[in-house]
């Protein structure tokens, strides 16, 4: 079946703009992860959605930063006023909630670039 | 909160050879996941391997095997005959079951290369 996939796969940008990154999980997949990958860097956690609603929001770096998923599949991660320090590869995940332990299944990445 | 160290940046292997890879974590929790995830080039995070810290019994994954040493905090990655395919980077992360998001916290990862 299909994967997690992200939109765009690479986005180039100047400092101050607005960019969106869409996330598609798998179908049926209720939790919903985004991360931030910064160069030479594991990937960061920033928020998780269970269905439609943000159930932790603790690793937004601040509030430039705001994601949705008002559907409860497709998520948007939205940037306001870009800075260069935005520049990442941010990934997707997305899990099952029944039962017991679920992996989550990591999309490919947006690269965002900030000049 | 949680941490996830991993002290070696580069790795190299020659093929058919066996690599261990390490990662230590601190946490004061007592129920939690370990993973090994791979990615290569593409970006694709891959799981390789997972280990249930109530488990004594160390997972294995074909040619991949871990050493877990709760005591210790420490969760090391084997890689047996090792394929030109294993090289890429390679995340420890760390998941724990209190607070509910079940987030991951990856570690800084380790560059492998598998030479010919």
């Amino acid at each position: 079946g299909a994967g997690v996939s992200q939109t765009p796969s690479n986005k180039v940008t100047e400092k101050g703009k607005y960019v969106e990154l869409r996330c598609d999980p798998i179908s049926g997949h209720t939790a919903l992860y985004w991360y931030r990958q910064s160069l030479g860097q594991g990937p960061e956690f920033l928020i998780y959605f269970q269905g439609t609603g943000a159930a932790d929001d603790s690793g937004l770096p601040n509030d430039r930063f705001f994601a949705v998923r008002p559907e409860g599949s497709v998520s948007t991660l939205k940037i306001q006023r870009t800075e260069r320090g935005d520049s990442a590869v941010y990934l997707c995940a997305s899990r099952e909630t029944s039962g017991s332990f679920h992996e989550q299944f990591f999309g490919p990445g947006t690269r965002l670039t900030v000049l | 909160a949680q941490t996830v160290t991993q002290s070696q940046p580069e790795m190299s292997v020659q093929e058919a050879e066996t690599v261990t890879l390490s990662c230590t974590y601190d946490t004061s929790e007592n129920n939690y996941y370990l993973f090994w995830y791979k990615q290569p080039p593409s970006r694709q995070m891959i799981l390789v391997i997972r280990q249930e810290a109530y488990k004594q019994q160390n997972a294995t994954e074909n040619r991949f095997s871990v050493n877990f040493q709760k005591a210790a905090k420490s969760f090391s990655l084997k890689i047996s005959d090792s394929q030109l395919g294993d090289t890429a980077m390679y995340f420890c992360a760390f998941m724990g079951t209190q607070g509910g998001s079940e987030k991951l916290v990856f570690g800084k990862g380790t560059k492998l290369t598998v030479n010919p």
